[in-house]
């Protein structure tokens, strides 16, 4: 079954340390992955695309196939950076565009 | 933000009634989606449309309908609310590079 996995609920850092939220995934097949990210009061909007291969607000992510993994990285956490944050497989190209989300992790940067 | 907007923004209604949320978009996007957001479960799609009147059942469809007469309106209707239909309620578009964007979502309470 194709399914994403988040496994922190929240993830508490302080301001400058490094973040790593992670996500998993199962899927058969080539997936596109992507992460999403909701600011408070705010929409939730695309963050990054690994086919894109940015780097976004400081953020990277590689697709790991071998370990079926999107780990988001950010070297040094910021405090408007805390938001939350969604990891979702599509299928590949051609497809309807039907997401499936993990279960979110809340990041939280204290000062 | 794509021009996306939903109504109401938020809903609080009785069990057994039936509720209509409304989703329209400026963009001229062909497909368009429901999902909705609860805790420990991320977003679940309920119903898509890759064009009018072209709609499909999405993860969580039991207990929805959808309709889409318009390019720009996308229905959700709960023919017969349940308390376990209470959640936030999140319309999405997809442009052609696979990018979905979010409109503000609906606060549904079911009592």
């Amino acid at each position: 079954a194709q399914r994403v996995t988040q496994p922190e609920k929240l993830l508490s850092v302080f301001k400058g340390a490094p973040v790593e939220l992670k996500c998993n995934y199962s899927y058969s097949g080539s997936p596109e992955l992507f992460w999403y990210v909701q600011y408070s009061r705010q929409r939730l909007q695309l963050l990054l695309r690994h086919i894109s291969r940015e780097s976004i607000k400081g953020f990277t992510a590689d697709l790991n196939k071998g370990e079926t993994s999107f780990h988001l990285k950010k070297p040094f956490a910021q405090e408007e950076d805390s938001a939350m944050y969604y990891c979702a497989l599509t299928h590949g190209s051609g497809n309807t565009g039907k997401l499936i989300f993990g279960q979110g992790t809340t990041l939280q940067v204290k000062p | 933000d794509a021009g996306i907007t939903q109504s109401p923004r938020h809903k609080v209604t009785e069990t057994g009634t039936p509720v209509t949320l409304r989703c329209h978009q400026t963009e001229n996007h062909r497909y368009m989606y429901w999902y909705r957001q609860d805790p420990g479960h991320g977003l679940r799609l309920i119903h898509y449309s890759y064009g009018v009147k072209d709609t499909d059942k999405g993860e969580v469809s039991d207990g929805y309908s959808v309709s889409r007469s318009k390019t720009e309106d996308f229905l959700l209707t709960l023919e017969s609310a349940t308390s376990s239909q209470t959640s936030v309620y999140f319309c999405a578009t997809m442009d052609s590079t696979y990018e979905q964007y979010f409109g503000p979502g609906t606060r549904l309470t079911v009592t």
